[in-house]
């Protein structure tokens, strides 16, 4: 079955920089890859997915690219600011199918 | 108007135990879903349910039996609790067939605490 490898697991970063989250995918046929945005005591909401056919996506201050090939796809967080505090989770499915996650990323914003 | 609700949102007791958790979503998707968040916040798949029928079923306990009395609904009954069980546990629904987005809906979880 698919198994996602997400890093790091902790980020901190000052804000106003940029943030990159990774993570790899092991089955070939997944073709869908969501980012979820999960804060203290919330619940997970995705913030940007994007599909196998598209090598990037944006949305105002986030990103995510993918490389099919290698089997990875990254979050891209620019200009980054207190409420960019959170716990990020990556994951990958063939479309349809049951949703694995990555660990998470625990990402601290420090003002 | 809340899409995924589940009730209780926290829970306490004692070892031994046999506790319900109720889920339902109004947004007329086909398929939900019982994650489990652990101490270190992974997000672990237990069941999905596809139009009330059971359609994934991972290395889970029998202790815990998943029902599904019509597509709007989802309930998790867990028997005989024990303290490894202690865990946010999430609803989540999602449109699989026909046109959809695939975008997961997450309930506000339900906090188990197991004594």
């Amino acid at each position: 079955g698919e198994n996602v490898e997400q890093h790091p697991s902790t980020l901190s970063v000052q804000e106003g920089d940029s943030a990159v989250i990774k993570c790899t995918y092991s089955d070939s046929a997944s073709n869908y890859f969501p980012w979820y945005k999960q804060e203290l005591g919330k619940r997970p909401q995705l913030i940007i997915d994007i599909r196998s056919n598209v090598g990037e996506k944006k949305d105002q201050r986030i990103a995510v690219t993918l490389n099919k090939t290698a089997k990875h796809f990254s979050l891209h967080i620019t200009e980054t600011q207190p409420e960019d505090s959170a716990v990020y989770f990556c994951a990958a499915s063939k479309y349809g199918n049951k949703l694995v996650f990555g660990a998470g990323t625990i990402l601290r914003v420090k003002s | 108007d809340t899409a995924v609700s589940q009730t209780p949102k926290y829970l306490v007791t004692q070892m031994g135990n046999d506790k319900s958790i109720k889920c339902e979503q109004n947004l007329g998707h086909d398929t939900m879903y019982w994650y489990k968040q652990d101490s270190k916040k992974f997000l672990k798949i237990m069941f999905s349910y596809n139009n009330k029928e059971l359609i994934i079923n991972e290395t889970v306990p029998n202790r815990f039996s998943p029902k599904s009395p019509d597509k709007a609904h989802l309930n998790l009954h867990i028997n005989s609790l024990e303290l490894g069980d202690s865990a946010v546990y999430f609803c989540a629904s999602s449109q699989v067939s026909g046109v959809s987005t695939g975008e997961l809906f997450f309930g506000e979880g339900s906090r188990l605490t197991v004594l």
